[in-house]
Formats: structure tokens, C-alpha cells, sequence
């Protein structure tokens, strides 16, 4: 089946930027999502880019899509203390989706 | 709108006890999910249902039961609880397979000593 990698862990500064990055195995994915998970919460949807597309902008997220490697990437922006949190990585497969083990951002003031 | 609800949010059972968890949604999603998230495991599939009436078995169904006899509602039961079963469980709902992503609930904490 589908597996999903992503780092575990990622430390940055106030004000600098994030880039967490998921590798996948299944090249027929049809929708690559990034999730947040705030302690204690559920998973809130971010972000998403549809397979055709390489590259999406949504105000300070970057969502950067390389099919040939199987590799999608989420840059933040002027990453700030509310953006500590775990990202998730997910992506479509036949009838669900499957997730990464998730990357807990942590930033520092 | 309330989106995805998941009852109780917090239960401690003892082993062997049963218990059900209630998830509904108000968005008219055919699909829904059960997902249980551990420490290092990530987000593993339980079962899932693609439309009312329907289920189908995840990543690690075993211990688990699940019902879909409502579109709006999905409940996840554990007929005899061990403390293997001691997770977060997170309900989700979507349109389709994939079909702009999952809405989670805020999910369910449940501890069996």
C-alpha cells in the first residue's frame, strides 16, 4: 500500500522560514493535502494541491509538488509562535487517504 | 455548522468493559472515517464507510465494530476493551475519496486500565 514519510522534527526561529517535506510512494495520487494538529485538537486542513499542479500560494503557505521524485513540501513564511504544532502530510488513494507519521514544528521566540 | 462532533471527548474503561463512541456529521458527507493516533504511530485507518449502510475494514480493525445505519452518523464500538486500545480515536467525514480532504472531529480520548 501507500506509505508516507516525513521527518519527525523541525526547530526554527521566530520569524524565520519553515519547510517540512513528506515523501511518497504511490505515483497515481490525485490530491496531496497538508494537515495542523494544535495540541489537543483534531486535524484542521491547510492546505492542498491537485497532482497536475506543481506549485500552490496560499498567503504565507507554499505547498511545492515534485511528481518525479514523489516529494511534496510545505514552506511557511515568517513562521511565527502560533505556528507550533504537528503537520501532516496526506495523500488520495482509492477510497481513503493515507498519512504520514506527522512533523512537530516547534518555534522558538 | 457544526461539522464533525465525536461524543464523549474523554472515557476511562476497565478491561473486558464495551463502550460505543458516536460520530456525526452535518455536511452531508457520504464518506467517514475512524482513525486512532498513538505516540510515534501517526494516524492508523480503523474501518471507514463510503456511504450509509456500508463498511469497510483500515490499516487495524481488529477489536473494533462499526455501524453506518444513518448517512449523518458512524459509531465505532469496542465490545470487550484492552489497554492496547488506550488512544486518541478521531472521527472524519469527507465528500469522496479524497474530494477536498477530511473534516475531523475534535476526537475522543480514551483510557482502559
Amino acid at each position: 500500500g501507500e506509505d508516507v514519510e516525513q521527518s519527525l522534527f523541525l526547530s526554527v526561529r521566530e520569524g524565520d522560514s519553515s519547510v517540512i517535506n513528506c515523501t511518497y510512494t504511490d505515483s497515481s495520487s490525485t490530491y496531496l493535502y497538508w494537515y495542523k494538529q494544535e495540541p489537543g485538537a483534531g486535524l484542521q486542513l491547510l492546505t492542498y494541491i491537485f497532482s497536475n499542479m506543481d506549485m500552490k500560494q496560499d498567503q504565507r503557505l507554499t505547498v511545492l509538488l515534485n511528481k518525479k521524485d514523489k516529494h511534496l513540501s510545505l514552506r511557511i513564511a515568517d513562521t511565527q509562535t502560533g505556528d507550533s504544532a504537528i503537520y501532516f502530510c496526506a495523500v488520495s488513494g482509492y477510497s481513503t487517504l493515507t498519512f504520514g507519521k506527522g512533523t512537530m514544528l516547534l518555534v522558538s521566540p | 455548522n457544526a461539522g464533525v462532533t465525536q461524543t464523549p471527548k474523554f472515557r476511562v474503561l476497565k478491561t473486558g468493559q464495551s463502550m460505543t463512541l458516536l460520530c456525526a456529521q452535518d455536511m452531508n458527507h457520504e464518506y467517514m472515517y475512524w482513525y486512532r493516533q498513538d505516540p510515534g504511530m501517526g494516524l492508523r485507518l480503523i474501518h471507514y464507510s463510503v456511504g450509509e449502510g456500508t463498511t469497510a475494514k483500515g490499516e487495524v480493525p481488529d477489536g473494533y465494530n462499526v455501524s453506518r445505519l444513518k448517512k449523518q452518523n458512524f459509531l465505532l464500538g469496542l465490545e470487550s476493551a484492552a489497554p492496547s486500545q488506550t488512544s486518541v480515536y478521531f472521527c472524519a467525514s469527507s465528500e469522496g475519496p479524497g474530494i477536498g480532504g477530511y473534516t475531523f472531529g475534535s476526537g475522543t480520548r480514551l483510557t482502559v486500565v
